[in-house]
């Protein structure tokens, strides 16, 4: 079982270019939610995926847009980069979309670290 | 408390000593509290979900409570291991269904 993964591992870019992470699901699990966490804070949530439609967003501008593919794998978009995003970007995966945080154990990928010049 | 708080942010303990760090939560609208463990250049580790005001939750020498009433979980280690270096992250969707607010961590180093 793979678990979670996200590629790239890192990435640079300037600002107001446009950005595509990656994530791929543990095996099993439908649901793909995405995750900013900037330097000194807590991870803050962006969205969740399921059914390949948005379900639930957090407080991100329309900068920040998602797919989910029908394998479940997911992406996550950022469009007009500001020096604000640069942050590590968390992929987790569960089962059904029962919340945010459900009951349903969320599984994390590694994480892309993104840094916009 | 509008935010999830952890404390203290970081600390030192020597191998074998017992320790504990926080997370204050909002009680209102309370539905559920997660604990993570987070190793350097890994990912977040799922440790407890706790729902049930007076829950207490065990995995091996880690174990958790929770007040939901007053908004606040303790997370335990007994006996430190240097393995135990890790950041603890508490997360939580108090004050609203589908709004889920993270700690910022609590950073442990378990010192040999």
């Amino acid at each position: 079982d793979a678990g979670v993964t996200q590629s790239p591992t890192h990435l640079i870019k300037t600002r107001g270019q446009q950005v595509t992470l990656r994530c791929s699901p543990k095996s099993g699990h439908d649901t793909v939610s995405w995750y900013q966490q900037a330097l000194g804070q807590g991870p803050q949530f962006i969205f969740q995926y399921y059914e390949e439609e948005e379900r639930q967003r957090g407080n991100f501008p329309d900068r920040f847009s998602g797919h989910q593919f029908p394998n479940y794998s997911s992406e996550l978009n950022v469009n007009a980069l500001l020096l604000g995003d640069s942050a590590l970007y968390l992929c987790a995966s569960s089962l059904g979309p029962e919340g945010v945080l459900s009951y349903n154990e969320q599984f994390f990928g590694p994480g892309t670290r993104l840094t916009v010049l | 408390i509008l935010n999830v708080e952890q404390s203290p942010q970081s600390l030192h303990v020597q191998e074998g000593d017992s320790t504990n760090f926080t997370c204050s939560f909002p009680s209102s609208n309370f539905y559920a509290l997660h604990w993570y463990r987070w190793e350097t250049a890994k990912s977040p580790e799922a440790l407890f979900v706790m729902t049930l005001n007076g829950d207490e939750k065990k995995k091996g020498r880690i174990s958790a409570t929770l007040n939901t009433k007053e908004g606040y979980s303790y997370l335990y280690i007994k006996g430190s291991q240097p393995e135990d270096s890790a950041t603890y992250l508490c997360a939580s969707n108090s004050g609203g269904y589908q709004k889920v607010t993270f700690g910022t961590g609590t950073k442990l180093q378990v010192i040999p």
